[in-house]
């Protein structure tokens, strides 16, 4: 079972628009949620998180929204730009367990 | 200071045989865990090892084990390879046992013929 679904599995935005990245679970005892990058060849780095007393999370163009009513979880990137190129995943935990990652969606950025 | 660092970073197997992947974590990192990364399945989680004991584990068959040294590099071992272990093996080191940000290596190709 997929307690994290990330349901887009490719996104294309035009560089300068904003970037808006989807994540959904369904696991209630998650408390904290991560977001990862992955270049080719490359392992994935760590963006931004958020825990489950949080509703937002701001950091420079990366914006984590988290809607725990509706067990939803959205990363924006604004303005977005070349670089930001990659695969994203999500990945949420319940307290002192092991990190579950969504498939990832493939963000392309557009000159 | 150095991150995580795999080796071997590609290799190929046939069916049958058995590797074993490498994985020093970054210093001073205590806990090692290891996700496998296929298309379209994301990154399923292994195991996850804290001061050499084994803390937690996901749901891979037997054939799949790992363990850690007292210096927390970490291995882990896949025994009677099948095609569909072809993947990418991460390993992510972090202070502390548990949630927390993750720093992975870069990986170790494994394509099984």
């Amino acid at each position: 079972d997929q307690q994290v679904k990330q349901n887009s599995p490719s996104l294309s935005v035009q560089e300068g628009r904003i970037s808006i990245l989807n994540c959904d679970y369904t696991n209630s005892m998650f408390d904290y949620f991560l977001w990862y990058k992955k270049y080719p060849a490359e392992g994935p780095t760590f963006l931004i998180s958020i825990s489950s007393i949080k509703d937002k999370n701001e950091d420079g163009r990366f914006t984590v929204f988290l809607n725990k009513s509706a067990k939803h979880l959205s990363l924006h990137i604004v303005p977005s730009q070349p670089g930001d190129s990659a695969v994203y995943f999500c990945a949420a935990s319940p307290r002192a367990q092991k990190l579950v990652f969504g498939q990832g969606t493939r963000l392309t950025i557009n000159p | 200071k150095a991150g995580v660092t795999q080796t071997p970073r590609y290799l190929i197997k046939t069916r049958g045989q058995q590797v074993t992947l490498s994985c020093s974590p970054i210093s001073g990192h205590r806990s090692v865990s290891w996700y496998q990364q296929t298309p379209g399945q994301g990154l399923q989680f292994l195991f996850e090892y804290f001061s050499e004991t084994q803390r937690n584990k996901g749901n891979f068959p037997g054939r799949f084990s790992g363990r850690q040294f007292s210096n927390s590099r970490s291995e882990m071992n896949v025994s009677t390879l099948e095609l569909g272990d072809s993947a990418l093996y991460l390993c992510a080191s972090s202070l502390r046992q548990g949630p927390g940000e993750l720093f992975f290596g870069e990986g170790s190709r494994l394509t099984v013929l």
